[in-house]
């Protein structure tokens, strides 16, 4: 399983764009990088998920450049609600051992 | 259908003692897992099951944690004479067959062992 590094923390404030750098040197080729976000006392929530280039539904945008050895979330005009704990994973198509790490806690300002 | 349910939401327990946890998962999805969350950390994964079949168990599970998911259904998860160690939020989800179906988590059960 490939394993991921992000910063551990990022402030921001409203109104401003996000962008969240996710390394995964090790994906392989039949790896999907997903993005969960986790707010306080409540399990994670599927963000989005893609395998190459760009990806973008009604909360974000994934970018994977081509070596698909990183990928960026992008959060559009974040509200103070958005301050949350943002996990970055690869899973395989088979995948069921999921694997999170510590993920990065966005804390948005006013 | 209302998502991923977990019951009870919190057990405060005493050391030494067994407790259980129930999770009752989307109604079509054949997957289901089971993770273990401490403050700060990401959840950590500990077995996860396709229909009736437990097909996977994380070393963490040691051999005081026990899971069940009878008929396909609900899952339990029990643990068996409780550490301190084991106070955390336990987290279920489900999911449609395949690695690239989105999990869908329950609230969690938060357990606290004095």
């Amino acid at each position: 399983l490939a394993k991921t590094t992000q910063p551990i923390s990022m402030d921001s404030y409203e109104g401003q764009e996000v962008n969240i750098t996710c390394s995964h040197n090790n994906i392989a080729t039949n790896d999907y990088i997903t993005w969960y976000q986790q707010f306080p006392s409540q399990g994670p929530r599927f963000i989005i998920q893609g395998y190459k280039t760009k990806v973008t539904n009604e909360v974000a945008s994934l970018f994977i450049p081509a070596d698909r050895k990183s990928s960026t979330l992008s959060l559009p005009r974040v509200s103070l609600s958005d301050t949350a704990v943002y996990y970055c994973l690869v899973v395989g198509t088979g995948g069921f051992k999921t694997i999170f790490g510590a993920g990065t806690r966005l804390f948005v300002k006013a | 259908d209302t998502g991923v349910s977990q019951n009870p939401r919190h057990k405060i327990t005493k050391r030494g003692q067994n407790v259980t946890f129930r999770c009752d998962p989307i109604s079509e999805h054949n997957r289901l897992y089971w993770y273990r969350q401490t403050l700060g950390q990401g959840p950590e994964f500990l077995t996860y099951f396709q229909n009736e079949a437990q097909l996977e168990k994380s070393r963490l599970l040691s051999d005081r944690f026990s899971a069940e998911r009878p008929k396909g259904s609900f899952s339990t998860l029990e643990i068996q004479r409780t550490e301190q160690g084991d106070s955390a939020m336990y987290l279920c989800a489900s999911s449609l067959e395949g690695g690239r179906y989105e999990q869908y988590f329950g609230p969690g059960t938060r357990l606290t062992v004095t």
